[in-house]
């Protein structure tokens, strides 16, 4: 996960936004995603976005592409208690069947009554 | 659809003694993924397959660690020792195709004492 970075802890108060930051280093990566990840349980594809993209909605969730500063962001709106989770960026790398996941270190979000 | 099936969910092992995972894809999942993920870090990619070739393995330490997948559709990941620091959970993800996106099983919880 040392190419993928992101910030290790968040906090929120529920019902606020909640914003989590990822950078990246292969400017060639075609897709990039943000999976969930809920204790004791297995990783969550939650959304992804294409490289030629800059903002894909779904939801209460935003993803923000800066391909120009391999700069991703999630944002979540109004968030529940639900929401508390671990969440890793990962970026695609290579083609075809060298196609891999390079994660980061994923960031905790803690909600807060 | 059923989802990816691992088993077991936790294992306790002593060091230097044997273990083995298995996993099920989802129906047509042509790629299959075994992943490491050591607490507080992200998955680490072991071995990927194509059907029932490998693909990359290039992070698997194979002195100990063997994984198969004969038919094509489960696959077995094996420890043979095991060490202290092999206690993770091991993480199993299929998909349709290797640009498709991963659907990950709920993991084995592994601990060697």
């Amino acid at each position: 996960g040392e190419d993928v970075e992101q910030s290790l802890f968040l906090s929120v108060r529920e019902g606020d936004s909640s914003v989590i930051n990822c950078t990246y280093t292969d400017s060639s990566s075609t897709y990039l995603y943000w999976y969930k990840q809920e204790p004791g349980a297995g990783l969550q594809l939650l959304t992804y976005i294409f490289s030629n993209m800059d903002m894909k909605q779904d939801q209460r969730l935003t993803v923000l592409l800066n391909k120009k500063d391999k700069h991703l962001s999630l944002r979540i709106a109004d968030t529940q208690t639900g929401d508390s989770a671990i969440y890793f960026c990962a970026e695609s790398r290579g083609a075809g069947n060298n196609r891999k996941l390079i994660w980061g270190l994923g960031t905790s979000l803690a909600v807060n009554p | 659809e059923a989802g990816v099936a691992q088993s077991p969910r936790y294992k306790i092992i002593e060091k230097r003694q044997s273990v083995a995972f298995w996993c099920n894809p989802i129906s047509g999942h042509a790629t299959l993924y075994w992943y490491q993920q050591i607490l507080g870090q992200g998955p680490k990619l072991l071995i990927q397959f194509q059907n029932n070739g490998v693909v990359d393995d290039s992070q698997l330490p194979k002195d100990r660690f063997s994984a198969e997948r004969l038919k094509g559709v489960d696959s077995t990941l094996k420890i043979q020792p095991a060490k202290l620091e092999d206690s993770a959970v091991y993480l199993c993800a299929s998909s349709f195709a290797t640009t498709g996106e991963q659907f990950f099983g709920p993991g084995t919880r592994l601990t060697v004492l």
